[in-house]
């Protein structure tokens, strides 16, 4: 079964680059295609994008100047990163398999990580 | 991008029915697909994929749980409820990008 694991800093200051890992266990991310997703407080959840089986990514155009999603093939990993990270960056993120690029439903998650954007 | 409108709970006793509601500000269908997904919450945990393509069982989900619907309002059902259903719902379109979400719905016992 596919397993995911976020790890990265629970703190970040305001202005500095937020990089979070995801480390896939039970299946290569070289198939299948695989997201970020992000839940605020009060419960309102965002899609932030995702990267294919072959590299490629798509990105949520509200992030798209900001964030960026790569991979290390080699320890079945991938990352992200969003810069200038302000309080409204203060969220659980997700990492997540997604079941093939018409559904897009996220079909395994990992536990999710608190970030916390603060001075 | 697609709103998703969800209403924020609903309140529900043990073993009856649970309807939960998403409608959307434009169709989520595209030929035979309809591209609207379930997820369930519980407090302290992932989110679970329930239902994927408005109708379909994702791997390991109890019977119980369905989905319904076609371009811009679709239906969970659980029936009947049980006490470990008690969560929060959410909808997910993928028709167009970005994929949103619904505001989730909380399920409640009555």
């Amino acid at each position: 079964e596919v397993q995911l694991q976020e790890s990265g800093p629970g703190l970040v200051k305001p202005s500095q680059s937020l990089s979070l890992t995801c480390s896939v266990t039970g299946y290569s991310i070289t198939s299948n295609y695989w997201g970020w997703i992000r839940k605020f407080p009060g419960n309102k959840m965002e899609w932030m994008g995702y990267i294919s089986y072959s590299g490629s990514t798509s990105y949520n155009p509200s992030l798209k100047s900001r964030i960026s999603i790569t991979r290390d093939t080699s320890k079945n990993q991938f990352f992200l990163q969003l810069n200038s990270v302000t309080t409204e960056d203060t969220a659980t993120y997700y990492c997540a398999s997604l079941m093939d690029p018409l559904t897009i439903a996220a079909d395994y998650w990992g536990q999710g990580v608190m970030v916390t954007v603060s001075s | 991008d697609i709103v998703l409108t969800q209403s924020p709970a609903l309140a529900v006793s043990l073993g009856q029915r649970a309807t939960i509601s998403c409608r959307a500000s434009q169709s989520v269908s595209i030929s035979r697909y309809n591209l609207m997904h379930w997820y369930q919450q519980k407090p302290g945990q992932q989110p679970k994929l329930l239902i994927y393509r408005a109708s379909n069982l994702a791997s390991g989900i109890p019977a119980r749980f369905s989905g319904s619907g076609s371009g811009t309002d679709f239906t969970l059902t659980i029936n009947p409820v049980q006490a470990d259903d008690i969560a929060t719902y959410y909808c997910q379109q993928s028709r167009e990008s970005p994929p949103t979400f619904g505001g989730g719905t909380k399920l409640e016992l009555k």
